[in-house]
């Protein structure tokens, strides 16, 4: 079936940058989203990007989209502490429905 | 935040009651989501709706029922709580095809 995958984990210091991959079978919808979920909060729409581009910057983050590869990445310059979170990769199923990866919980250590 | 309320934010119930969760949105949107997020499953797609008195099942609809009597108010029954049904509800809008979620609403079934 139409699924999303993502690492679980990732960690990083303070300053770099962070990269979040994510893979899907199928997409089927205009657009690919990122979303952001801090402890105790609903999900925020951090990015998204249409089907049909192949990159989206906006100031620190940048979507990269390789359609041929069904691959999806974040990229956050500049990490901060308050980039904690967990990060969820969210594609359109065939049925108009969203497919959602499980979430990469990113750390920032100081 | 794209309008969107959810009520209660937190409660907790016990086994076999009726709970019914709210979802408000002031901006006319006509596609509402209930989603459930759970550990494990990452969030799942409960029920929605497309319009006044038009709703479809989502994924895991079993227990769950819905009614949407005006625009602006999607509002989600358990008709008798169980609890496998713990967890956290998230409502959900269609805006221009992106999808914005409300803060969340928690329910502990005891």
């Amino acid at each position: 079936g139409e699924d999303v995958e993502q690492s679980l984990f990732l960690s990083v210091r303070e300053g770099d940058s962070s990269v979040i991959n994510c893979t899907y079978t199928d997409s089927s919808s205009t657009y690919l989203y990122w979303y952001k979920q801090e402890p105790g909060a609903g999900l925020q729409l951090l990015t998204y990007i249409f089907s049909n581009m192949d990159m989206k910057q906006d100031q620190r983050l940048t979507v990269l989209l390789n359609k041929k590869d069904k691959h999806l990445s974040l990229r956050i310059a500049d990490t901060q502490t308050g980039d904690s979170a967990i990060y969820f990769c969210v594609v359109g199923g065939s049925q108009g429905n969203l497919i959602f990866g499980k979430g990469t919980k990113l750390s920032v250590k100081p | 935040d794209a309008g969107i309320t959810q009520s209660p934010r937190h409660k907790v119930t016990e086994t076999g009651t009726p709970v019914t969760l709210r979802c408000h949105q002031t901006e006319n949107h006509r596609y509402m989501y209930w989603y459930r997020q759970d550990p494990g499953h990452g969030l799942r797609l409960i029920h929605y709706s497309y319009g006044v008195k038009d709703t479809d099942k989502g994924e895991v609809s079993d227990g769950y029922s819905v009614s949407r009597s005006k625009t602006e108010d999607f509002l989600l029954t358990l008709e008798s709580a169980t609890s496998s049904q713990t967890s956290v509800y998230f409502c959900a809008i269609s805006s221009g095809g992106i999808i914005y979620f409300g803060e969340g609403s928690w329910l502990t079934v005891v």
